[in-house]
């Protein structure tokens, strides 16, 4: 089944402790991205990649590192979490960076940081 | 800050009834998708608008994209229990592939 998957898909950590969220495509997409959503300012984009060990800053990146070594991976690192990082993150690829992009999103990561 | 606004932010319908979802943007648009989240769930795709003044319908459903490209719309007939969820349009840039969502609308069925 094609598919998105992301893991952990509920974590509750401390300020300053070191964690990665996976996030895994088996469609051969080249195309991937983070966003965390907030209530009332839907969704925002984090980082992307356009394709394996090419990775940009998106809207909100701060905070936030990404590494694209596979084609199928794309994790999310939060080197020292603080509480403003407690979000909602989903994980989603596209086929390609051209042309229609219809996104796939992940089932998501609910991220308390205390 | 947001580029993209939705209004309205929430929106209460009766079971059959119609309503629209509104997407404006101070800027022209490339491009507008629109996708939908159910409860607890991750966004879906419906539709990528890309041409001024385009209108494309799925069943109940009809999106517009303004013929100015600062603005669309999400019009959705006959209102069911499943229509349930908020609705988000997003901008696709032309250059990285880089979305920009709006705040969405959120959308409760009264049976």
């Amino acid at each position: 089944e094609a598919q998105v998957t992301q893991n952990p898909r509920y974590l509750i950590t401390v300020t300053g402790k070191k964690l990665t969220v996976t996030c895994s495509q088996n469609m051969n997409h080249e195309y991937m991205s983070w966003y965390r959503q907030d209530p009332g300012l839907g969704l925002r984009q984090i980082y992307y990649s356009m394709n394996v060990e090419v990775t940009d800053k998106g809207d909100v990146p701060e905070g936030y590192k990404v590494s694209r070594k596979e084609k199928r991976n794309f994790p999310l690192i939060l080197e020292s979490p603080s509480p403003n990082q407690t979000s909602l993150y989903f994980c989603a690829s596209s086929l390609s960076w051209q042309g229609l992009s219809e996104q796939y999103f992940g089932p998501g990561t609910r991220l308390t940081v205390t | 800050g947001q580029q993209v606004m939705q209004i309205p932010q929430y929106q209460h319908v009766q079971e059959g009834e119609d309503f629209t979802t509104y997407c404006n943007s101070s800027t022209t648009l490339s491009n507008i998708q629109w996708y939908k989240q159910r409860p607890g769930g991750h966004p879906v795709f419906l539709i990528q608008l890309v041409k001024s003044g385009e209108v494309k319908k799925q069943k109940r459903l009809t999106f517009q994209f303004g013929e100015a490209k600062k603005n669309s719309s999400l019009h959705i007939t006959a209102t069911q229990t499943t229509d349930v969820g908020t609705y988000f349009c997003a901008e696709r840039k032309a250059a990285g592939n880089k979305l920009t969502f709006g705040g969405g609308t959120r959308v409760l069925v009264k049976p």
